[in-house]
């Protein structure tokens, strides 16, 4: 199986400020088709997890643009431009290269 | 609006079974791919299970191979997720989830509330 580490696994950020978050694949999650099977997934408290950004770089429909994807092969990064009391929440990258999908540890953002 | 509801859950005994439902609508069942995650309590999002648009190919995560069953019925717009054996370990939320694509490849783009199991004596 794919294995997805994250870093940091908790980050507090002062409103306003950037942020990022790492996530490092144990395999290349770009395939022969020329796409990136990487996503981002942020769960607020209390709520089940929400698309953010999808094949690495993609915002998902309604997301704010300070949210960002990068990255290509085993390293991508998710950055918030500008941290809000709302993005408050647990970050987790997944992979759907394989069927068999794993998700990182999760990265716990908290404000300062 | 893609609406995923989820139901099936709650107190259940060790070594009981339990079949998990999830209701979907606002879009049409049969083009996608759904998938199972768990969350026991504290933890991570675990993958659980896929299953293809049309139910011809379903996939399990090593850790509950054999043990858990997912299937679907299209014309009742109904995704399902059988557990047998139960164990304490089982007990999370469970989460259906959609797959953008039909075969599972894609993003996961929209999630149920969740169901919460609590296997417990």
């Amino acid at each position: 199986d794919i294995v997805l580490t994250q870093t940091p696994l908790s980050l507090s950020v002062t409103p306003g400020q950037p942020a990022s978050i790492s996530c490092r694949s144990s395999q290349s999650l770009l395939y022969s088709d020329g796409k990136t099977y990487l996503h981002w997934y942020v769960q607020k408290p209390g709520q089940p997890p929400q698309l953010l950004i999808y094949g690495a770089s993609n915002r998902f429909s309604g997301v704010p643009d300070r949210f960002s994807g990068s990255g290509s092969g085993t390293d991508f990064t998710l950055k918030i431009s500008r941290v809000e009391a709302e993005d408050v929440g647990v970050y987790y990258c997944m992979q759907s290269i394989q069927l068999l999908r794993t998700f990182g540890p999760g990265t716990k953002v908290d404000i300062k | 609006q893609v609406l995923l509801v989820e139901s099936g859950g709650g107190v259940v005994q060790p070594g009981r079974s339990l079949t998990l439902s999830c209701s979907a609508s606002g879009f049409t069942l049969s083009s996608h791919a759904m998938h199972w995650v768990r969350q026991a309590p504290g933890k991570g999002l675990k993958w659980l299970a896929v299953i293809w648009y049309d139910a011809t190919n379903k996939i399990y995560a090593d850790s509950v191979k054999g043990r858990f069953t997912i299937s679907r019925d299209n014309s009742r717009n109904t995704l399902y997720l059988q557990i047998n054996s139960l164990r304490d370990e089982d007990t999370a939320v469970y989460y259906c989830a959609r797959d953008r694509g039909y075969s599972g490849y894609e993003e996961i783009d929209y999630w149920g509330q969740g169901t919460l199991v609590t296997v417990s004596s």
